[in-house]
């Protein structure tokens, strides 16, 4: 399968932690990576591969993976963490350097 | 730092084809993975495809076969990304973004600030 699910919306209090899951059966072969996108803008990469934070990203965002479930979980959420959230990987099902999928996205609510 | 500039918005009849450019400054576009994602309105991402370094040409998402054609003017670095026989469906914000294919995983570094495309008779 090709396709990378994710819960449609978590809400998360504020300095709290929440956990974004991404299920998918290419998640068994690739490590995902994870975009924050705010209204109106372009996604920002926030993790990718085992879990590395481009510069610029806070350390309360992490990624871990299990089987075919990646997550990204913030710790001690922010109000400007707020935003939709995407995961992205491989497509195991494509051939060697094959294609690649988006995650249906979560919208989170910080409260 | 890479940053990616795009073309305008655009207005285009079902049928019609559209070229999307982004321009590239920071790096050449030839050390660059570019690749295409499209957002519909209140949707959520897409990748259309994208250059392969491993294979050495670009691919394409199953979905845009036959439809999306992806280029680079390497003396420009700008790349291209054209799509035709527009339907409504195509109405989206098209982004380009720098790829990085590592063995187990693959990313999408850097973005440009998007194209809406509309597509209405």
């Amino acid at each position: 399968s090709s396709e990378l699910t994710q819960d449609p919306a978590v809400s998360v209090a504020l300095g709290q932690t929440v956990r974004i899951t991404c299920q998918g059966d290419s998640l068994r072969s690739y490590y995902a990576s994870w975009y924050q996108q705010k209204p109106g803008q372009a996604p920002v990469l926030v993790i990718y591969g085992k879990n590395n934070r481009p510069s610029g990203i806070p350390d309360r965002f992490s990624g871990s993976s299990s089987g075919n479930t990646a997550s990204l979980t913030i710790t001690g959420a922010q109000a400007e963490d707020e935003a939709d959230y995407y995961c992205n990987s491989r497509d195991s099902s494509g051939n060697h350097g094959g294609k690649n999928v988006f995650g249906t996205g979560t919208k989170v609510t910080v409260l | 730092q890479v940053q990616l500039v795009q073309s305008g918005a655009e207005v285009k009849k079902p049928g019609a084809s559209v070229k999307v450019s982004c321009k590239v400054s920071g790096y050449t576009l030839t050390e660059l993975s570019m690749h295409w994602v499209r957002q519909a309105p209140g949707k959520g991402l897409e990748w259309m495809g994208g250059f392969d370094p491993e294979d050495g040409e670009t691919i394409y998402a199953q979905k845009f076969q036959g439809r999306v054609t992806m280029t680079e003017d390497t003396s420009t670095d700008t790349a291209y990304m054209e799509l035709s026989s527009l339907r409504s469906e195509d109405t989206a914000v098209y982004y380009c973004a720098t790829g990085k294919w590592e063995l187990y995983y693959f990313y999408l570094d850097y973005w440009g600030q998007g194209t809406l495309v509309t597509v209405s008779s």
